[in-house]
């Protein structure tokens, strides 16, 4: 079974650029997530798609950030203009909960993309 | 408001000792309770999840976790720590219908030979 994919891997930009971070999620699941984990900290939610609409975006930082999730699969997650303090490993993850959650479903990380800024 | 606390930020073991890893929450109700282990540049894998029943789950690669409520803990268990076993240990709590996770800071575990 293919694993969570992601890219870039790596992605070194100065402040005030514009960058984008690419997901697609283990076929089938429905529940799509963003997360930021910043150096010496936990992964923190910053959006949950299911299917393609917004469960939770309450920790986005809107005046810069957008997510989308076009046909309920592929995700894309933007920076624009970037700030320093966004320098941080991006992570995708997807389960395959879908309305009612079942019993044991779990989310599967994709490797993250590395952010630089400078 | 719910948090997971892991209170130690570094963990030092010699390859063969035995290993527990703290985590406690914050949760109004049963909470759903994972444990992720991340190895450099990798993203996390899932090591056990608890969500009711026996309180003692067995995992992957040897790890158990024990959920206490009355201690609001779940901590991370393994007899003989192996080499291959020195990364980067996440707890999270996923409230029941949500499914959004909430990961403590984590715990580094270096493994002496």
């Amino acid at each position: 079974e293919a694993g969570v994919a992601q890219s870039p891997r790596y992605k070194i930009i100065e402040k005030r650029q514009s960058v984008a971070f690419w997901c697609n999620p283990i076929s089938g699941h429905a529940t799509l997530y963003w997360y930021q984990q910043i150096l010496g900290q936990g992964p923190k939610l910053l959006i949950q798609f299911q299917n393609n609409g917004v469960v939770d975006d309450s920790q986005l930082p809107k005046d810069r950030f957008s997510a989308e999730r076009l046909k309920g699969v592929d995700s894309t997650l933007k920076i624009q203009p970037a700030k320093l303090e966004d320098s941080a490993v991006y992570l995708c993850a997807s389960s395959l909960v879908r309305g009612q959650a079942p019993v044991g479903t779990e989310a599967f990380f994709g490797q993250g993309t590395r952010l630089t800024v400078v | 408001a719910q948090s997971v606390t892991q209170p130690d930020i570094h963990i030092t073991v010699s390859e063969g000792a035995s290993l527990e890893l703290r985590c406690n929450y914050s949760y109004g109700a049963t909470p759903y309770l994972f444990w992720y282990v991340q190895s450099p540049g990798q993203g996390l894998q899932l090591l056990l999840k608890y969500f009711s029943g026996d309180t003692l789950v067995q995992g992957i690669k040897g790890f158990e976790a024990e959920f206490k409520r009355s201690q609001s803990s779940f901590n991370l268990r393994k007899p003989s720590v192996h080499w291959s076993d020195a990364a980067e240990y996440f707890c999270a709590v996923g409230p029941s219908g949500t499914y959004k996770y909430i990961f403590g800071t984590g715990t580094r575990l270096k493994v002496l030979a």
